[in-house]
Order: structure tokens, then sequence, then C-alpha cells
């Protein structure tokens, strides 16, 4: 069964500051990837996703992802993090009608 | 744009009670999926359900758990026996066929 890894459990940064991520996922047939964020006591919203072309997706409020194949990884980017960041941002990867997520990385955006 | 919607927001139940939760899957959507959030924790997936079967459940979906769609409009996961363990955020979703599945903003389940 697929596996998704998010190495970072929680991330800590102030306003302006570049944020990175990490991704893995363990299938090694052809994958759907996700990013959702989960702002405090709200329900999980999709931020991005790639299926396929462009390795580099563009998401909403200012987020991107890359889609590195041979590392089987999917990194979530930011190049400049808001206070209004602040939330859980979960990694998914769906095959075959199955989708798992990844334990999902807290980040703390200090004003 | 469409929806998936959930009731109640909040139930709270007390332990060894049935509960129901309800969702309203998109109309045009054939795939159902129930996973839970126990606080602080990840989104756990629990089931799938096509073409009226379930597809699909993880070990967390046992005996306890039953999943139905009762008219073209609602799908239900039932629990028929609450543990205090079983406290947590449910998140319906719903899906065409090979597209992003979409959430509904999920009924916090507190058992006591």
């Amino acid at each position: 069964a697929q596996s998704v890894s998010q190495h970072n459990h929680h991330v800590i940064l102030s306003e302006a500051a570049s944020l990175e991520l990490g991704c893995n996922y363990s299938y090694g047939g052809t994958v759907n990837l996700f990013w959702y964020v989960q702002y405090p006591g709200q329900h999980l919203q999709l931020l991005l996703k790639y299926f396929s072309g462009d390795p580099l997706v563009k998401g909403i409020k200012g987020f991107e992802a890359e889609f590195i194949k041979s590392k089987f990884s999917f990194n979530l980017r930011k190049p400049s993090v808001q206070w209004s960041d602040t939330a859980e941002y979960f990694c998914a990867v769906y095959n075959n009608n199955d989708m798992r997520f990844g334990a999902g990385t807290r980040l703390t955006v200090k004003p | 744009e469409p929806e998936v919607t959930q009731t109640p927001s909040h139930q709270v139940t007390q332990m060894g009670q049935e509960v129901i939760l309800r969702c309203v899957p998109i109309s045009n959507h054939l795939y159902f999926y129930w996973y839970r959030q126990i606080l602080g924790q990840k989104v756990e997936f629990l089931v799938s359900f096509y073409n009226n079967e379930i597809s699909e459940k993880s070990e967390i979906f046992d005996d306890q758990f039953s999943v139905e769609r009762p008219d073209g409009s609602n799908f239900t996961l039932k629990i028929r026996s609450t543990k205090l363990e079983d406290s947590a955020m449910y998140f319906c979703a719903s899906s065409s066929p090979g597209q992003v599945r979409n959430f509904g903003p999920g009924t916090r389940l507190t058992v006591t």
C-alpha cells in the first residue's frame, strides 16, 4: 500500500520567511499528488494538485509544489509566508481510488 | 460552486450510544468517502463507497461502523456503540471518477 511521509511535524517561521515543507511517498506507479491546508477550526481545503504535465504546480495563496519523480517527492513551497498561513498542511497521494494522507505539518507563522 | 455538506457540525454522545453522521455529497459525484481526524493527528481514511457498496475500507473501519446511502442525496456513517476513542472530526468527501475529492466541513464527535 502506498504511504506518505511528512518529515516536519512543526515548523515555526517569522513573517516573510521562505517555506518548504517536505513530502515523500512510497508508491512506484502513477500517482496524483495533493496538498491540503486546514486552518484552525476549519475543514480541509485544496491548495494545489498534480496530475500530469509540468512538475512545478502553482496553487492558491502563492503556494507552489514541485513533483520530483526520481525522489518520490512533492515538496510545498512559498517564498514569503504570512501570519495567515498558520495552519496544518497535509500532503496526500491518490492512486486507483486510494487516497492516503501524510501525518501533517503544523506551520506557525509569528507576526 | 457546489459543496459537500455535513450535519450536525458537533455531536456529543455518551459512550455506548449509537450515532449517525450525515453527509450530502455533491450531486453528480459517484464516489463517497469518510475520513476521521483525531485531535492533533493526521487525517485517516475510513471507507470508500461506490455503486451502493463499500469499495474499500481501512483497518479502523471495524464492525461497529457502517455506511449507507439511504436515498439519492444522503451518505451516512453509523457508529453502533461509541467509545471514547471515537472522539474525532469526521470528514465526508465525494468525487467524480479520477477527480479531486471535495471535503465537507466535518462533524466533531465528542464521546463522553
